[in-house]
């Protein structure tokens, strides 16, 4: 089946740096995937939508300067949170559906990556 | 896009039959019903989707009334593993379209 894969699956930063975490579709082009934050015992929160070959939509409250989005290639989405400061310390995790434009896709979902700013 | 209401938390036996039953009012025409299962710090993973009646696969069955405005997910013969939180969404057809969360069901196995 289809596998989206994150990478790291775990970083701990310090305040002030940036730090970029990979979306990978191994087996299927995305021309779209989608950018969840989690906090502890909470659902899953959309952030942004991003599309390959242009901008990144932001969800209401998300900050686009500082949760940078680039999705370069059909298998590739990149989430940078830059200047992160410890409330920024959460579960990450992104999302690709199969077939975007065509009836009945499935969402699949990376393994999340976990960020701790200290 | 419909939001979706379930209970936040059930208990069960291990052995024991589970079904979990999710509200969406505002259901629209090209909506399908999905659902997901997360263990803590794993990403969502998908259980079973549906348009409308009764659709099983290997792991559940979703029971969607004629209406469809609410579904229920059925899990047989629950184990330990089986205790994660479980999503139901509503969404429409096609790819383009995030899926948003709602609150889940936080789901206990006991033996």
């Amino acid at each position: 089946g289809a596998v989206v894969s994150q990478h790291p699956s775990r970083v701990i930063c310090k305040s002030g740096t940036s730090v970029k975490i990979e979306c990978r579709s191994l087996d299927f082009q995305a021309t779209t995937m989608f950018w969840y934050r989690q906090f502890p015992k909470k659902s899953l929160m959309l952030m942004a939508t991003s599309n390959e070959g242009s901008k990144a939509t932001y969800e209401q409250g998300v900050e686009k300067d500082k949760f940078l989005i680039n999705h370069a290639s059909l298998t590739l989405s990149t989430l940078t949170v830059t200047s992160a400061h410890p409330e920024d310390s959460s579960f990450y995790i992104c999302s690709a559906r199969t077939d975007a434009g065509t009836v009945n896709t499935e969402a699949f979902f990376g393994q999340g990556t976990r960020l701790t700013v200290v | 896009l419909a939001k979706t209401t379930q209970p936040i938390s059930m208990d069960s036996y291990e052995g024991q039959e589970v079904n979990i039953t999710c509200s969406h009012n505002n259901i629209a025409t090209n909506d399908y019903i999905t659902w997901y299962q997360q263990f803590p710090s794993q990403g969502p993973r998908f259980i079973i989707q549906g348009y409308k009646t009764k659709v099983t696969n290997e792991v559940a069955s979703l029971f969607i009334p004629a209406d469809r405005k609410s579904s229920t997910l059925s899990l047989p013969r629950v184990s330990l593993s089986d205790t994660a939180v479980y999503y139901c969404l509503v969404g429409d057809m096609w790819g383009n379209t995030p899926l948003v969360f709602g609150k889940g069901t936080r789901l206990s196995v006991i033996a």
